[in-house]
């Protein structure tokens, strides 16, 4: 069975771009979660969407956003790329609607701002 | 590899020795917590879980403690070996959050033969 699959794995972009990471969840899990991983800061909750609604958001800007699609495939965009965005971005799936329940991480998108 | 944390606070262990990771959760109506190991490279890989009710849980090598009263958990690895070698995280699922977790800092073993 295929896990988490996060694209691209890398990415450079320039202060003030935008960018879009996509994430395919583990087959039949209907739940997707993002986070951002920096050492400063380490593991922090961006966003969960289920059946094409987010459900919760974590505290970042509104210049990170996100969308589910019908097929449970997710992708995260971040606009006006600042240098404080270079991050580890980490896309979690799990199964059901309810917490309580493992949540299995892609290897994630490194995304350095130059 | 790519660091994770550059300033985490590291157990180092001899191979074949059991570690005890421990980590401290923030709130005291979260009912469920998982731990995860990441490599180098790599994202968080589930390890263990356990829920609210429970006080103790055993995987294969690995055993999940937590201790309500005081908000901690720890986890033990028997037998450590260097594949072992990795930054382990405690995560809490928070009441009302869904399927968010809040991670902990992060702790670093280093297993050395």
């Amino acid at each position: 069975k295929a896990g988490v699959t996060q694209t691209p794995r890398y990415l450079i972009k320039t202060r003030g771009q935008q960018v879009t990471l996509s994430c395919s969840p583990i087959s039949g899990h209907r739940s997707v979660s993002w986070y951002q991983q920096t050492p400063g800061q380490g593991l922090q909750f961006l966003f969960e969407y289920f059946s094409e609604t987010q459900r919760n958001k974590g505290n970042f800007p509104g210049r990170f956003s996100g969308r589910q699609f019908s097929n449970s495939r997710s992708e995260m965009n971040v606009s006006t790329l600042e240098l404080g965005d270079s991050a580890l971005y980490l896309c979690a799936s799990s199964r059901g609607p309810v917490g309580n329940q493992p949540q299995h991480f892609g290897d994630g998108t490194r995304l350095s701002i130059l | 590899g790519e660091s994770v944390g550059l300033h985490l606070p590291t157990l180092s262990v001899q191979e074949g020795d059991n570690s005890i990771i421990n980590c401290a959760y923030s709130n005291s109506a979260s009912d469920y917590f998982i731990w995860y190991k990441q490599e180098s490279g790599k994202g968080p890989q589930f390890i263990i879980d356990i829920r609210s009710n429970m006080d103790k849980r055993q995987g294969q090598r690995v055993t999940v403690l937590l201790n309500k009263t005081v908000k901690h958990l720890s986890l033990q690895i028997a037998a450590t070996q260097p594949g072992d070698s990795a930054v382990y995280f405690c995560a809490e699922n928070p009441p009302g959050g869904y399927n968010k977790l809040i991670f902990g800092a992060g702790t670093r073993l280093a297993v050395h033969p």
